[in-house]
Protein backbone atom coordinates (compact mmCIF):
# COMPACT_ATOMS: atom_id res chain seq x y z
CA UNK A 1 0.00 0.00 0.00
CA UNK A 2 1.90 3.06 -1.31
CA UNK A 3 1.72 5.86 0.69
CA UNK A 4 3.50 9.35 1.57
CA UNK A 5 6.31 9.45 4.45
CA UNK A 6 6.63 12.26 6.67
CA UNK A 7 9.20 13.31 9.41
CA UNK A 8 9.00 14.22 11.57
CA UNK A 9 5.16 13.92 12.90
CA UNK A 10 5.96 16.80 15.74
CA UNK A 11 8.65 18.80 15.98
CA UNK A 12 8.47 21.95 18.88
CA UNK A 13 11.43 24.08 18.85
CA UNK A 14 12.52 27.55 20.08
CA UNK A 15 11.96 30.60 18.19
CA UNK A 16 15.41 30.86 15.93
CA UNK A 17 16.15 27.53 15.29
CA UNK A 18 16.63 25.53 11.99
CA UNK A 19 13.35 23.40 11.15
CA UNK A 20 14.26 20.87 8.80
CA UNK A 21 11.02 18.56 7.59
CA UNK A 22 11.29 15.30 5.17
CA UNK A 23 8.79 14.09 2.59
CA UNK A 24 9.04 10.55 0.49
CA UNK A 25 6.43 10.96 -2.46
CA UNK A 26 4.90 7.83 -3.64
CA UNK A 27 7.53 6.00 -6.06
CA UNK A 28 6.60 6.93 -9.39
CA UNK A 29 4.77 10.25 -8.61
CA UNK A 30 6.31 13.23 -10.62
CA UNK A 31 4.75 15.83 -8.71
CA UNK A 32 5.38 17.16 -5.15
CA UNK A 33 3.49 19.74 -2.99
CA UNK A 34 4.17 21.63 0.36
CA UNK A 35 0.98 22.71 2.13
CA UNK A 36 0.26 24.36 5.41
CA UNK A 37 -2.70 24.09 7.73
CA UNK A 38 -3.61 26.44 9.88
CA UNK A 39 -7.25 26.98 11.34
CA UNK A 40 -7.62 30.08 10.40
CA UNK A 41 -6.16 30.37 7.13
CA UNK A 42 -6.78 26.33 5.86
CA UNK A 43 -4.62 24.62 3.75
CA UNK A 44 -1.89 27.38 1.98
CA UNK A 45 0.30 25.91 -0.61
CA UNK A 46 3.54 26.69 0.14
CA UNK A 47 5.70 25.41 -3.36
CA UNK A 48 5.21 22.36 -5.87
CA UNK A 49 7.83 20.20 -7.93
CA UNK A 50 7.50 18.57 -10.76
CA UNK A 51 9.88 16.02 -11.91
CA UNK A 52 11.88 17.52 -8.83
CA UNK A 53 11.93 21.22 -10.79
CA UNK A 54 10.33 24.27 -8.90
CA UNK A 55 7.24 24.97 -10.36
CA UNK A 56 5.75 28.22 -7.82
CA UNK A 57 6.99 28.89 -4.61
CA UNK A 58 5.16 32.25 -4.43
CA UNK A 59 3.21 31.32 -1.22
CA UNK A 60 6.03 31.20 0.17
CA UNK A 61 8.19 33.55 3.19
CA UNK A 62 11.34 33.77 0.52
CA UNK A 63 13.29 35.33 3.67
CA UNK A 64 12.99 32.57 6.09
CA UNK A 65 11.62 29.37 4.08
CA UNK A 66 13.25 26.99 1.90
CA UNK A 67 12.14 23.88 -0.34
CA UNK A 68 13.87 21.31 -2.41
CA UNK A 69 14.29 18.01 -4.12
CA UNK A 70 17.51 16.84 -3.82
CA UNK A 71 16.23 13.00 -5.44
CA UNK A 72 12.41 12.06 -6.79
CA UNK A 73 12.56 10.20 -3.35
CA UNK A 74 13.20 12.95 -1.34
CA UNK A 75 11.28 16.48 -0.27
CA UNK A 76 12.36 18.78 1.78
CA UNK A 77 11.06 21.46 3.25
CA UNK A 78 13.76 24.18 5.47
CA UNK A 79 12.58 27.54 7.98
CA UNK A 80 15.53 29.52 9.11
CA UNK A 81 14.95 31.19 11.73
CA UNK A 82 11.62 29.74 12.82
CA UNK A 83 9.40 32.29 14.60
CA UNK A 84 6.28 31.59 16.39
CA UNK A 85 3.54 32.12 13.70
CA UNK A 86 5.29 29.14 12.05
CA UNK A 87 3.27 27.39 14.04
CA UNK A 88 1.02 24.77 12.25
CA UNK A 89 1.05 21.44 10.26
CA UNK A 90 2.72 20.99 7.30
CA UNK A 91 1.84 18.57 4.64
CA UNK A 92 3.36 16.84 1.71
CA UNK A 93 1.73 15.60 -1.47
CA UNK A 94 2.59 14.18 -3.99
CA UNK A 95 0.33 13.29 -7.71
CA UNK A 96 1.19 11.94 -10.88
CA UNK A 97 -0.98 13.17 -13.46
CA UNK A 98 -2.17 10.90 -16.43
CA UNK A 99 -1.95 7.89 -13.64
CA UNK A 100 -4.66 5.76 -13.03
CA UNK A 101 -6.28 8.04 -10.00
CA UNK A 102 -8.24 11.04 -10.64
CA UNK A 103 -6.17 13.54 -12.78
CA UNK A 104 -5.34 16.16 -10.23
CA UNK A 105 -5.64 13.60 -7.49
CA UNK A 106 -3.40 14.37 -4.37
CA UNK A 107 -1.95 11.67 -1.92
CA UNK A 108 -0.94 13.38 1.35
CA UNK A 109 1.65 12.38 4.32
CA UNK A 110 0.95 12.37 7.71
CA UNK A 111 1.65 15.59 8.22
CA UNK A 112 4.39 17.56 10.19
CA UNK A 113 3.29 19.62 13.49
CA UNK A 114 5.68 22.14 14.26
CA UNK A 115 5.37 24.30 17.33
CA UNK A 116 7.64 27.35 18.01
CA UNK A 117 7.63 27.87 21.07
CA UNK B 1 -12.76 37.52 -2.31
CA UNK B 2 -10.94 34.30 -1.96
CA UNK B 3 -10.68 32.11 -4.43
CA UNK B 4 -12.51 28.89 -3.02
CA UNK B 5 -15.67 30.01 -0.18
CA UNK B 6 -16.61 27.55 1.87
CA UNK B 7 -19.19 27.71 5.30
CA UNK B 8 -16.88 26.13 7.95
CA UNK B 9 -19.72 25.53 10.05
CA UNK B 10 -20.26 23.24 12.21
CA UNK B 11 -22.69 21.24 10.69
CA UNK B 12 -24.18 19.35 13.79
CA UNK B 13 -27.03 17.17 11.78
CA UNK B 14 -28.87 13.77 13.53
CA UNK B 15 -28.12 10.15 12.50
CA UNK B 16 -30.06 9.65 9.28
CA UNK B 17 -30.57 13.16 8.44
CA UNK B 18 -29.31 14.43 4.98
CA UNK B 19 -26.77 17.26 5.08
CA UNK B 20 -25.73 19.56 1.82
CA UNK B 21 -23.03 21.54 1.42
CA UNK B 22 -22.10 24.46 -0.81
CA UNK B 23 -18.45 25.80 -2.10
CA UNK B 24 -18.22 28.73 -4.68
CA UNK B 25 -15.41 29.07 -6.71
CA UNK B 26 -14.04 32.95 -8.21
CA UNK B 27 -12.11 31.50 -11.71
CA UNK B 28 -14.46 30.60 -14.30
CA UNK B 29 -11.76 29.01 -16.35
CA UNK B 30 -11.33 25.86 -13.55
CA UNK B 31 -11.99 22.52 -14.89
CA UNK B 32 -11.32 20.43 -12.11
CA UNK B 33 -13.30 19.98 -8.84
CA UNK B 34 -12.98 17.61 -6.00
CA UNK B 35 -14.16 16.75 -2.68
CA UNK B 36 -11.61 15.88 -0.09
CA UNK B 37 -12.31 14.59 3.56
CA UNK B 38 -9.87 15.31 6.17
CA UNK B 39 -10.05 13.23 9.78
CA UNK B 40 -9.66 14.90 12.97
CA UNK B 41 -5.73 15.48 12.73
CA UNK B 42 -5.14 13.61 9.52
CA UNK B 43 -4.22 13.97 6.72
CA UNK B 44 -6.90 15.16 3.62
CA UNK B 45 -8.07 12.67 1.62
CA UNK B 46 -9.79 12.75 -2.10
CA UNK B 47 -13.65 11.69 -1.39
CA UNK B 48 -14.69 11.94 -4.94
CA UNK B 49 -14.52 14.23 -7.79
CA UNK B 50 -16.97 16.83 -9.38
CA UNK B 51 -18.04 16.19 -13.19
CA UNK B 52 -20.13 18.25 -15.15
CA UNK B 53 -23.14 15.95 -14.92
CA UNK B 54 -22.56 15.50 -11.11
CA UNK B 55 -21.75 11.97 -9.67
CA UNK B 56 -22.59 10.01 -7.10
CA UNK B 57 -21.10 7.60 -4.97
CA UNK B 58 -23.29 5.12 -2.50
CA UNK B 59 -24.54 8.10 0.42
CA UNK B 60 -22.51 10.80 -1.94
CA UNK B 61 -23.32 13.10 -4.30
CA UNK B 62 -21.86 15.91 -6.13
CA UNK B 63 -23.21 18.57 -8.25
CA UNK B 64 -21.44 21.10 -10.58
CA UNK B 65 -23.12 24.07 -11.29
CA UNK B 66 -20.64 26.16 -13.76
CA UNK B 67 -22.96 28.83 -14.19
CA UNK B 68 -23.30 30.15 -10.69
CA UNK B 69 -19.52 28.65 -9.83
CA UNK B 70 -20.69 26.52 -7.01
CA UNK B 71 -20.25 22.57 -6.19
CA UNK B 72 -22.00 20.96 -3.70
CA UNK B 73 -22.32 17.56 -1.57
CA UNK B 74 -24.94 16.00 -0.60
CA UNK B 75 -24.69 13.28 2.23
CA UNK B 76 -28.15 10.86 2.75
CA UNK B 77 -28.62 8.99 5.63
CA UNK B 78 -25.93 10.27 7.51
CA UNK B 79 -23.68 7.92 9.33
CA UNK B 80 -21.52 8.64 12.88
CA UNK B 81 -18.58 8.02 10.76
CA UNK B 82 -19.11 10.46 7.95
CA UNK B 83 -18.05 13.53 11.17
CA UNK B 84 -15.05 14.88 9.41
CA UNK B 85 -14.10 18.48 7.74
CA UNK B 86 -15.30 18.47 4.13
CA UNK B 87 -12.72 20.49 1.89
CA UNK B 88 -13.95 22.03 -1.30
CA UNK B 89 -11.01 21.58 -4.13
CA UNK B 90 -10.67 23.64 -7.24
CA UNK B 91 -8.00 23.56 -9.87
CA UNK B 92 -5.92 26.68 -10.56
CA UNK B 93 -6.45 26.68 -14.69
CA UNK B 94 -2.83 29.01 -14.92
CA UNK B 95 -0.80 26.02 -12.53
CA UNK B 96 0.01 22.39 -13.46
CA UNK B 97 -1.66 20.39 -11.22
CA UNK B 98 -2.04 23.29 -9.09
CA UNK B 99 -5.48 23.03 -6.62
CA UNK B 100 -6.70 25.45 -4.65
CA UNK B 101 -8.13 24.21 -0.74
CA UNK B 102 -11.15 26.07 0.64
CA UNK B 103 -11.27 26.02 4.44
CA UNK B 104 -13.27 23.01 4.97
CA UNK B 105 -17.00 22.62 6.14
CA UNK B 106 -16.68 20.57 9.41
CA UNK B 107 -19.60 18.51 9.77
CA UNK B 108 -20.58 16.30 13.13
CA UNK B 109 -22.98 13.56 13.52
CA UNK B 110 -25.03 13.00 16.23
CA UNK B 111 -26.47 10.34 18.07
Amino acid sequence: DARVTQTPRDKVTEMGQEVTMRCQPILGHNTVFWYRQTMMQGLELLAYFRNRAPLDDSGMPKDRFSAEMPDATLATLKIQPSEPRDSAVYFCASGLRGGKSSYNEQFFGPGTRLTVL
Amino acid sequence: RKEVEQDPGPFNVPEGATVAFNCTYSNSASQSFFWYRQDCRKEPKLLMSVYSSGNEDGRFTAQLNRASQYISLLIRDSKLSDSATYLCVVNDPGGYQKVTFGIGTKLQVIP
